[in-house]
């Protein structure tokens, strides 16, 4: 059964700082990961997607790279600023079912 | 402009009456699902549809109900709704699941 795990839960950083958001899934047979982005009582907005052939994509001040041996995937955002403030969240297919399965999220606070 | 669109974007009722909430998406996409969203539980999967008449249980279906009656739209019904209903719903679609595209999500209060 898939499982995906997101750590920190929350974190706040001052504004210009390069940070790492972590993704950890227990079942390494995906075909794809999936990032979105959360804005409080809103709709997920989709970042960036790998495929199980990438090892990284690439969307502006954004890095995702996805490691699938060892079960982890990483948001790198680069030069933060407080319009990144929301919430994280990944998704990797269930194994052997028809959906996706969310992390819990990381809440990010970037403050001027 | 590609999107998926529910309606409506808020809603209060009472317990026991019934309750529908649309979705529709103009992709062409096969998939679509139904997500509700609880502080401390994130996203959990209500009902899922990989094509027309093709309607499947999700992790938490149990008050749930939906059709998949045309490509575009997937309902969700809520035949006699309950307080412990009351989340945040997310509806989405995709091509099988190679990638999701969520709607701006349903707040439903059940009273």
């Amino acid at each position: 059964k898939q499982e995906v795990t997101q750590i920190p839960a929350a974190l706040s950083v001052p504004e210009g700082e390069n940070l790492v958001l972590n993704c950890s899934f227990t079942d390494s047979a995906i075909y794809n990961l999936q990032w979105f982005r959360q804005d409080p009582g809103k709709g997920l907005t989709s970042l960036l997607l790998i495929q199980s052939s990438q090892r990284e994509q690439t969307s502006g001040r954004l890095n995702a790279s996805l490691d699938k041996s060892s079960g982890r995937s990483t948001l790198y955002i680069a030069a933060s600023q407080p319009g990144d403030s929301a919430t994280y969240l990944c998704a990797a297919p269930g194994y052997n079912t028809d959906k996706l399965i969310f992390g819990t999220g990381t809440r990010l606070q970037v403050f001027p | 402009e590609a999107q998926v669109t529910q309606n409506p974007r808020y809603l209060i009722t009472v317990t026991g009456k019934k309750l529908t909430v649309t979705c529709s998406q103009n992709m062409n996409h096969e998939y679509m699902s139904w997500y509700r969203q609880d502080p401390g539980l994130g996203l959990r999967q209500i009902y899922y549809s990989m094509n027309v008449e093709v309607t499947d249980k999700g992790d938490v279906p149990e008050g749930y109900k939906v059709s998949r009656k045309e490509k575009r739209n997937f309902p969700l019904i809520l035949e006699s709704p309950s307080p412990n209903q009351t989340s945040l719903y997310f509806c989405a679609s995709g091509v099988e699941l190679r990638e999701a595209f969520f709607g701006q999500g349903t707040r439903l209060t059940v009273v």
